[in-house]
């Protein structure tokens, strides 16, 4: 069974860098029908897509963060990670890790989740 | 961007009722629309992928429907487990988007 972990603080000051890690374990990262995402949810609001990673290493990003946002994976470690930088108070989210089929090898849709962190930025 | 609009921000209904949550595009997005549950302090789990097709392990009373623009989501016989927020999200083009979800009350 396919399970994904992030892992990270849970307190950043404003103007510095979140960096997360999501490890994934059971299957393996280097399959050409998944991508490997990040989603943040702000408390008591709706899921933000953030991007998206394949295992090639090309990687798509939310244009509404692409100036901050910086995603790399591992394929080694099976990990993947996810730095946010000079965050204010909005960036405080619950951060997700998730598996996203490619429409392309089936059908679409994130089907596996870590089960969140969440992060705070205050000083 | 592509917008999606859910229908209605929430609702509340009881036992054995039947509930329908619409989404609507701002372009066409042929079938490319999941849905997902989430419960409190839980990640979304998802339900059906690509407008209509139910996922392993989602009950059979759970059905979603729609094409290009305008897509709609039913559950059936309404159970207390169903008490969530409900999310679509469509993949048809970059950046992936989501309604802003449609939280469901059991009565």
């Amino acid at each position: 069974q396919l399970q994904l972990q992030e892992s990270g603080p849970g307190l950043v000051k404003p103007s510095e860098t979140l960096s997360l890690t999501c490890t994934v374990s059971g299957g393996s990262m280097s399959s050409n029908s998944h991508y490997w995402s990040w989603i943040r949810q702000p408390p008591g609001k709706g899921l933000e897509w953030i991007g998206d990673v394949f295992y090639t290493a090309k990687i798509y990003y939310n244009p509404s963060l692409r100036s901050r946002v910086t995603m790399s994976m591992d394929t080694s470690k099976n990990q993947f990670s996810l730095k946010v930088n000079s965050v204010t108070a909005a960036d405080t989210a619950v951060f997700f890790c998730a598996r996203r089929r490619r429409a392309a090898a089936g059908r679409g849709g994130f089907d596996y989740w870590g089960q969140g962190t969440l992060v705070t930025v205050s000083s | 961007d592509i917008q999606m609009t859910q229908s209605p921000s929430s609702l509340s209904a009881s036992v054995g009722d039947r509930v329908t949550i619409t989404c609507q595009a701002t372009q066409d997005i042929v079938n490319s629309l999941n849905w997902y549950q989430q419960k409190p302090g839980k990640a979304p789990r998802l339900l059906i992928s690509d407008a209509s097709n139910l996922e392993p392990g989602v009950p059979a009373r759970i059905s979603g429907s729609g094409f290009g623009t305008d897509f709609s989501f039913t559950i059936n016989s309404l159970q207390p487990e169903d008490a969530a927020t409900y999310y679509c999200q469509q993949y048809d083009d970059l950046p992936i988007t989501f309604g802003q979800g449609t939280r469901l009350e059991i009565k």
